[in-house]
């Protein structure tokens, strides 16, 4: 059974910042990588995909990489903004199944 | 449509009443999940769709939880006697091709129970 965990469950840094959330994954067969974004009360806006054969995906100031060897993604994050704050949520697929299973999230909080 | 809509919104429903959710996907899209998020959590998988065919259905807590596609667009997700522990958004998500684009999710229902 795949199992998604997520360090920190929460992050907060001073606007400009670089930073890095990660998340890490028990079973290494999987399909792909997700990584979204969710606002308070809203649904789950995809920031990046990862497919099982590469190793990163960028766009704009995101950038996810993804080591399955070591069962790990990275979401890396430049300059951050007040308008990133929002809850991270890394996902993969696994265990033969084509369902995502996610971590709990971390919640960011960029201070102005 | 431009994304994937679910309806209602907001639903409040007494405990014991019987509740039904809707999924409008993206069009074109053949696969169709549904999930359940509760407070402060992540999303916990509850059933899959290819089509009209209900692949995976191991996530579903109790056998009050029943979802179905009959044309392979459109989904239901129907909760019978509410309880109080189903409280919760319910997300749907579509995919053309999960490996090449991944899920697109929609906004959610968030269901409360009293």
């Amino acid at each position: 059974k795949q199992e998604v965990t997520q360090i920190p469950a929460a992050l907060s840094v001073p606007e400009g910042e670089n930073l890095v959330l990660n998340c890490s994954f028990t079973d290494s067969a999987i399909y792909n990588l997700q990584w979204f974004r969710q606002d308070p009360g809203k649904g789950l806006t995809s920031l990046l995909l990862i497919q099982s054969s590469q190793r990163e995906q960028t766009s704009g100031r995101l950038n996810a990489s993804l080591d399955k060897s070591s069962g790990r993604s990275t979401l890396y994050i430049a300059a951050s903004q007040p308008g990133d704050s929002a809850t991270y949520l890394c996902a993969a697929s696994g265990a033969g199944r084509r369902a995502l299973t996610f971590g709990s999230g971390t919640r960011l909080q960029v201070q102005p | 449509g431009a994304g994937v809509s679910q309806s209602p919104r907001y639903k409040v429903a007494k405990r014991g009443q019987d509740v039904a959710l809707r999924c409008d996907p993206i069009s074109g899209h053949v696969s169709l999940f549904w999930y359940q998020q509760a407070l402060g959590q992540g999303p916990e998988f509850l059933t899959y769709f290819q089509n009209e065919a209900q692949l995976d259905k191991s996530g579903l807590p109790s056998d009050r939880f029943f979802a179905e596609r009959p044309e392979g667009s459109v989904s239901t997700l129907k909760i019978q006697r509410t309880q109080q522990e189903d409280s919760a958004v319910y997300l749907c998500a579509s995919s053309l091709d999960l490996t090449v684009y991944g899920y697109t999710f929609g906004s959610g229902t968030r269901l409360t129970v009293v």
